[in-house]
């Protein structure tokens, strides 16, 4: 069975621009959460989406969006780009019932000059 | 949202049993404890959870005492590919949303 997949791997943006990230929940999953991983710590949570609609929000700024579309599959969106934003950007999905059993994709590496 | 505290790092070698301890004082009766592993350049991967005494599977043991401030996840008979970050949270069900809290972890180095 495939996993999470995300794509595009890595991403080399300028600041200022605007980026969108993609997830593809492992099939049956109807939650998605996104994570942000900055080197040397631990993922922090971004989203969750659940039957498309957000269940929950980090601590991110308003630059900082994601949906999910009918096929359980996700976007995140980040505009205005800081350096700061340069991170490992994770996606999760899970099954309903089991919360905190969460299957993460490979990550999105976005670097910002 | 109760907090973890666990070694920032820790040595072994090859063939040992590994024993990561977490400490989470204030773990709320409907949290659930959960352990994460983690190579680098990739997502974390779920490795074992559990809510109260000793839960086994085929890739580690999780120890948890009756009053359920600490747990202990053991890893028999390490090997180098074991390198990794564990990851030790709480759930955290907070308006419903589950997300998960991740601390540092600890950072475990298997030597030959």
């Amino acid at each position: 069975d495939a996993g999470v997949t995300q794509s595009p791997t890595h991403l080399i943006k300028t600041r200022g621009q605007h980026v969108t990230l993609r997830c593809s929940p492992i099939s049956g999953h109807k939650s998605v959460s996104w994570y942000q991983q900055v080197l040397g710590q631990g993922p922090q949570f971004i989203f969750q989406y659940y039957e498309k609609e957000e269940r929950g929000r980090g601590n991110f700024p308003d630059r900082f969006s994601a949906r999910q579309f009918p096929n359980y599959s996700s976007e995140l969106n980040v505009n205005a780009l800081l350096l700061g934003d340069s991170a490992l950007y994770l996606c999760a999905s899970r099954l309903q019932g089991r919360p905190y059993e969460q299957y993460f994709g490979p990550g999105t590496r976005l670097t910002v000059t | 949202l109760a907090k973890t505290t666990q070694p920032i790092s820790m040595d072994s070698y090859e063939g040992q049993e590994v024993n990561i301890t977490c400490s989470h004082n204030n773990i709320a009766t409907n949290d659930y404890i959960t352990w994460y592993q983690q190579f680098p350049s990739q997502g974390p991967r779920f490795i074992i959870q559990g809510y109260k005494t000793k839960v086994t599977n085929e890739v580690a043991s999780l120890f948890i005492p009756a009053d359920r401030k600490s747990s202990t996840l053991s890893l028999p008979r390490v090997s180098l590919s074991d390198t990794a970050v564990y990851y030790c949270l709480v759930g955290d069900s907070g308006a419903g949303s589950y997300q998960l809290t991740f601390g540092k972890g600890t950072k475990l180095s298997v030597i030959p």
